[in-house]
């Protein structure tokens, strides 16, 4: 099993819509969890934090479920500049580490006008 | 505040050559650096974990003696590409957490490597 798999998309979506990002990790003793957006050709850059509790930032909508091993972003009223392929990132590889991140494949995500 | 700057950006070079990959720290001191690869349509990949004044730490399969990583300071953190193959090429990004104990790692632009 990979450590984190995300769904394999790509998403296509029109303006406005909104779109769900599921992610699996394996490894139960991680302790953060994260969703980075990258661009094309560009270096990943922090979304936001996922928090047990779950957590809004604006349009955007995190959960954690640590019993399943499970997290989520939505993505609410969707908008050009959210076309971005969305990594699901967990902390703590297999070796424990505690600053070490592994990163799902992404999901590419295309908002159309 | 917390950039990462790499350089160079791009390179192109022959098979054989060695190329270095600089890693800086602009306005903070990063105690570790990590290196990642990432291969066209697939995720980072963390290829080792690099501390000031120490050797670095390399995942399983990445040889040491092909990716030499050098942490001589608390802002810099240089990857050498030893005798580069067209199967190196990849897009090598850095990222720095701050010294201090803060889990946020901040990532460098990418260097994006050819090997003709």
């Amino acid at each position: 099993r990979k450590e984190v798999e995300q769904d394999p998309g790509p998403f296509n979506v029109p303006e406005g819509a909104t779109v769900a990002f599921n992610c699996t990790y394996s490894n139960s003793a991680s302790q953060s969890f994260f969703w980075y957006r990258q661009d094309c050709r560009k270096e990943p850059k922090l979304l936001m934090s996922v928090y047990s509790s779950g957590n809004e930032d604006g349009r955007f909508t995190a959960q954690l479920n640590r019993a399943s091993q499970y997290i989520s972003l939505l993505i609410r009223d969707s908008k050009l500049s959210d076309s971005a392929t969305y990594l699901c990132v967990v902390n703590g590889g297999s070796g424990g580490s505690n600053y070490k991140l592994t990163f799902g494949k992404g999901t590419l995500l295309t908002v159309n006008p | 505040g917390a950039v990462v700057s790499q350089h160079p950006s791009w390179v192109i070079c022959k098979s054989g050559t060695s190329v270095k990959i600089e890693c800086r720290s602009l306005d903070f001191q990063a105690t570790t650096m990590f290196w990642y690869r990432q291969f066209p349509k697939q995720s980072l990949m963390l290829m080792a974990t690099s501390n000031e004044g120490s050797k670095a730490t390399y995942e399983q399969g990445v040889e040491k003696d092909k990716f030499l990583i050098n942490h001589a300071s608390l802002t810099l953190s240089t990857l050498t590409v030893t005798s580069a193959h067209p199967e190196d090429s990849s897009f090598y990004i850095c990222s720095a957490r701050q010294a201090g104990g803060q889990e946020t790692q901040y990532f460098g632009p990418g260097t994006r490597l050819l090997v003709l």
